[in-house]
């Protein structure tokens, strides 16, 4: 099954910065998925991205804080950008594995503090 | 739409049972199951795509009822490794991923 490397699996921020999270899948897949999780919370989708189209954002979350590209079929980036204290939380990438196998695999995960 | 699942925490001796429900208010095309221990990314458990199945993992099994509406996920005689926050992901055809809020199942000797 497909294996998704995330980086960098933490960083500490600070406020009004950016930060830009990778995620390269080791097999090509259509979408992927940017989800955060907050501590103790469940998993909120942020946005689905399609290879050779624009992202597709999740109510509330808009394009210009939370950019994100996908220039080919095993690798996209999520920009957190101006952060705030507000958006310390744990990123996560995902893919779809579809049939035969199905399920999700994710990313181990971005854990962001921000200062 | 987020699948209302429930209870919020468990808290188990070895050897005991437990059974989280996921329900959604419309049909829906899927149900997963996954579990993440603390500090790890979720681990995809299973999935359920019909109505009426049942399906088991060693002695973690889970059904989705007839309307594809609700999935329960069964864990039987549980170990202390079945620890960790249990989550149900629910698809709509042509829809993404949505979680539950979780149930966090603590197993102690």
């Amino acid at each position: 099954s497909a294996v998704i490397s995330q980086k960098p699996s933490r960083d500490i921020c600070q406020r009004g910065t950016s930060l830009t999270i990778q995620c390269q899948v080791d097999s090509q897949v259509t979408m992927m998925f940017w989800y955060r999780q907050q501590p103790g919370q469940s998993l909120t989708l942020i946005a689905t991205a399609n290879q050779g189209s624009e992202a597709t954002y999740e109510s509330g979350f808009v394009i210009d804080k939370f950019p994100i590209s996908r220039p080919n079929l095993t690798f996209s980036t999520l920009t957190v950008s101006n952060m705030s204290p507000e958006d310390s939380s744990i990123y996560l990438c995902s893919i779809d594995r579809g049939a035969p196998n199905y399920g999700y695999t994710f990313g181990s995960g971005t854990r962001l503090t921000v200062v | 739409q987020q699948p209302v699942q429930s209870p919020q925490a468990v808290i188990l001796r070895e050897g005991e049972d437990a059974v989280i429900n996921c329900s959604s208010s419309k049909a829906l095309y899927s149900v997963h199951w996954y579990r993440q221990k603390h500090g790890e990314a979720p681990v995809f458990l299973m999935i359920l795509l019909k109505g009426g199945e049942q399906k088991g993992h060693e002695k973690i099994s889970a059904s989705f009822n007839e309307k594809k509406q609700q999935s329960s996920l069964y864990l039987t005689a549980s170990q202390l490794s079945y620890s960790g926050t249990y989550f149900c992901g629910t698809e709509r055809v042509g829809n993404d991923m949505r979680f539950g809020a979780g149930t966090r199942l603590t197993v102690k000797p």
